[in-house]
């Protein structure tokens, strides 16, 4: 089985561009999360998805972060505008309905000067 | 009431150490917790986990020691091995309501 596959790897954006940071879940697996790691913050709760539904918003991070999940295979990040507080690590995770652990992507490192 | 404390940010022990990275929280709902390892350029993995009914979970060289009472447990890793060295994450869950806090992670420096 393929883990989760995170597009791009790395990511450099002016401040004020739109950016897309792509997903792709375990196969099957129908939980879907996006998170954002600082070395201050740690690991923040973007976005959670449960069979392509919605669950949790991430709260703070609404009004410039969109995730969504077209399919139940592909799931996308959009931050716009971006910010240079924004430059971390986005982490893409997934689970198994009724499994609690989740398996982590490699992540999109972004940088925004 | 939804925090997760990993008492050290940084650890640092020698080669054939038993390393103990230690972790707290507040919500006695959570009920399953497990630790991920992170290394550079990479997504934290799961490790081991514990469900909160035991208080101990033992996988090789990895032990979870699990105190409900305190709201506390913590992580052994008996004959460290400069491999080992990376940033360890607690996380605890809250099952019925499908609620996951991290902690802030500790990382483990093993040295030769």
């Amino acid at each position: 089985d393929a883990g989760v596959t995170q597009t791009p790897r790395h990511e450099v954006a002016e401040k004020g561009q739109t950016i897309i940071l792509k997903c792709e879940p375990v196969s099957g697996h129908n939980d879907l999360f996006w998170y954002r790691q600082t070395k201050i913050q740690g690991l923040e709760l973007l976005s959670y998805f449960r069979s392509k539904s919605l669950m949790e918003d991430g709260g703070a991070f609404k009004d410039r972060f969109k995730a969504e999940m077209l399919n139940s295979s592909f799931s996308t990040l959009k931050i716009q505008p971006t910010e240079p507080k924004d430059s971390a690590v986005y982490l893409c995770a997934s689970s198994d309905r009724g499994q609690d652990t989740q398996y982590f992507g490699p992540g999109t490192r972004l940088l925004v000067l | 009431q939804q925090q997760v404390r990993q008492s050290s940010q940084s650890l640092t022990v020698w080669e054939g150490e038993t390393a103990i990275l230690n972790c707290s929280y507040e919500n006695s709902a959570f009920d399953y917790f497990p630790w991920y390892q992170q290394f550079p350029g990479e997504g934290p993995a799961l490790l081991i986990a514990i469900r909160s009914v035991s208080d101990k979970k033992e996988d090789g060289r990895f032990t979870i020691f699990f105190n409900k009472r305190e709201k506390n447990l913590s992580l052994h890793i008996k004959d460290s091995q400069p491999g080992d060295s990376a940033t360890y994450f607690c996380a605890a869950i809250d099952t019925n309501a499908y609620k996951v806090i991290f902690g802030k992670g500790t990382h483990l420096h093993v040295l030769p």
